[in-house]
């Protein structure tokens, strides 16, 4: 079966603390893609990173970076000295199979609030 | 620049009431796909289409129609609205990736339908 879990439901930290989303995922695919999105207030989904399952580099883009490790099958997600525009969900997905059908698993997704 | 458009943003219906919520994408994209949001459960996929004249279900497609009749739009009809049907839908569409690139692509998604059953 295919699932991405999100055990944090909400967290909470203050501005300019470092914080840490976590994503498990759940594939038997060798060929899968992971993704990121964020979903502020305003209700839009936002699209902040894909990996794809033979790359297991970690990314670094400004004050975001990501974790990707087959091994744990996880791709975390850290917000570096977050920021109160940083408040938002947060969901993690994964691709899986062959194609490119769009068609996504979405985590729970976790609720980021800032405050200043 | 529009991307993915979805209309109406809002929409409050009483239950029996059809209804369609239309999506549009001028990106030439070959697959769409409709996603709703509920609190606690991310959003989950009702149906997809890779392609004019091609759709599929997804995980909670039961309430739900879909057809495709031109590459861009890809309107979801509700045809007997119940309260459980009140949701947050999404749009969303992609291209096929070139064969040969592995490096897959972008999803792009609508800013969403906000729709309430009464």
């Amino acid at each position: 079966a295919q699932k991405v879990t999100q055990a944090q439901t909400e967290i909470s930290v203050v501005e300019k603390e470092d914080v840490t989303l976590d994503c498990v995922y759940e594939t038997r695919d060798t060929t899968y893609y992971l993704f990121w999105y964020k979903q502020p207030p305003s209700g839009e989904l936002v699209f902040l990173i894909r990996r794809n399952s033979f790359d297991e580099q970690n990314e670094i883009s400004g004050r975001y970076s990501w974790n990707f490790q087959k091994s744990t099958s996880s791709f975390n997600f850290t917000i570096t000295a977050s920021q109160v525009v940083d408040s938002a969900v947060y969901f993690c997905a994964l691709r899986h199979g062959s194609g490119n059908t769009g068609k996504l698993i979405f985590g729970q997704g976790t609720t980021l609030q800032v405050k200043p | 620049n529009a991307g993915v458009t979805q209309t109406p943003k809002f929409q409050v219906l009483k239950t029996g009431q059809s209804m369609t919520l239309q999506c549009a994408q001028d990106m030439n994209h070959e697959y769409m796909s409709w996603y709703r949001q509920d609190p606690g459960m991310g959003l989950r996929l009702i149906h997809y289409s890779v392609g004019a004249g091609i759709t599929d279900q997804g995980e909670v497609p039961n309430g739900y129609n879909v057809s495709r009749s031109t590459t861009e739009d890809f309107p979801l009809r509700l045809l007997s609205a119940a309260p459980s049907q009140t949701s947050v839908y999404f749009c969303a569409s992609n291209s096929r990736t070139a064969k040969g690139d592995s490096s897959g692509n972008t999803i792009y998604f609508g800013e969403g339908s906000w729709l309430t059953v009464v």
